[in-house]
């Protein structure tokens, strides 16, 4: 969707790596979150933030990290990779009135 | 915590009318949405409603809110085989809360 990029698209990495994953907004909006989907499991929330260094955890955020340092950018970074970690993770921005969601095209994340 | 349920699939007809059901357990949900997923994609907002209304029609969607039963539904009139995708009802209380989702709607459509 314009206004929203995430990347990289798709990554492979092994068990035990870190890795970085980056929301990158144009719209300057004040809030970010991190989603992963899994079947069966529908979307689940990592983090989510309100603004520049502040952020909240969500449902599922053991062995996640986030960092945004910048309106723009919102990152999140698994310490040591797991199998479980295997998702498609989405981005995602509020805007509006209607308070509704802007989601970025997904990273699809292979831990080996 | 608020919950939001779905049922996990829908199979239809082309030509026909589908109806996706949502059921959600907070009662001061202050908009409530439906999303559209399509293969490899992100979600896409379809339409939302404002909890103070009943009913809202954007061409072939409709969506239907019954506050008393927490229930909402969406329609989609003369479904094409375009609208077979994952829809997610989700809601939200306040401004400073997120987004609480259900796990979506599989719809296929046959031609």
């Amino acid at each position: 969707d314009a206004g929203i990029t995430q990347s990289p698209r798709h990554k492979v990495t092994e068990t035990g790596t870190p890795v970085t994953l980056r929301c990158h907004q144009t719209e300057n909006h004040r809030y970010m979150y991190w989603y992963r989907q899994d079947p069966g499991h529908g979307l689940r929330l990592i983090h989510y933030s309100y603004g520049v260094k502040d952020t909240d955890k969500g449902e599922v955020s053991d062995g996640y990290s986030v960092s945004r340092s910048k309106t723009e950018d919102f990152l999140l970074t698994l310490e040591s990779a797991t199998s479980s970690q295997t998702s498609v993770y989405f981005c995602a921005i509020r805007g509006g009135e209607d308070y509704g969601y802007t989601f970025g095209s997904g990273t699809r994340l292979t831990v080996v | 915590g608020e919950d939001v349920e779905q049922s996990l699939f829908l199979s239809v007809r082309e030509g026909d009318s589908s109806v996706i059901n949502c059921t959600y357990t907070d009662s001061s949900s202050t908009y409530l949405y439906w999303y559209k997923q399509e293969p490899g994609a992100g979600l896409q907002l379809l339409t939302y409603i404002f909890s103070n209304m009943d009913m809202k029609q954007d061409q072939r969607l409709t969506v239907l809110l019954n506050k008393k039963d927490k229930h909402l539904s969406l329609r989609i009139a003369d479904t094409q085989t375009g609208d077979s995708a994952i829809y997610f009802c989700a809601e939200i209380n306040s401004g400073n809360t997120p987004l609480v989702f259900g796990k979506g709607t599989r719809l296929s459509v046959i031609a």
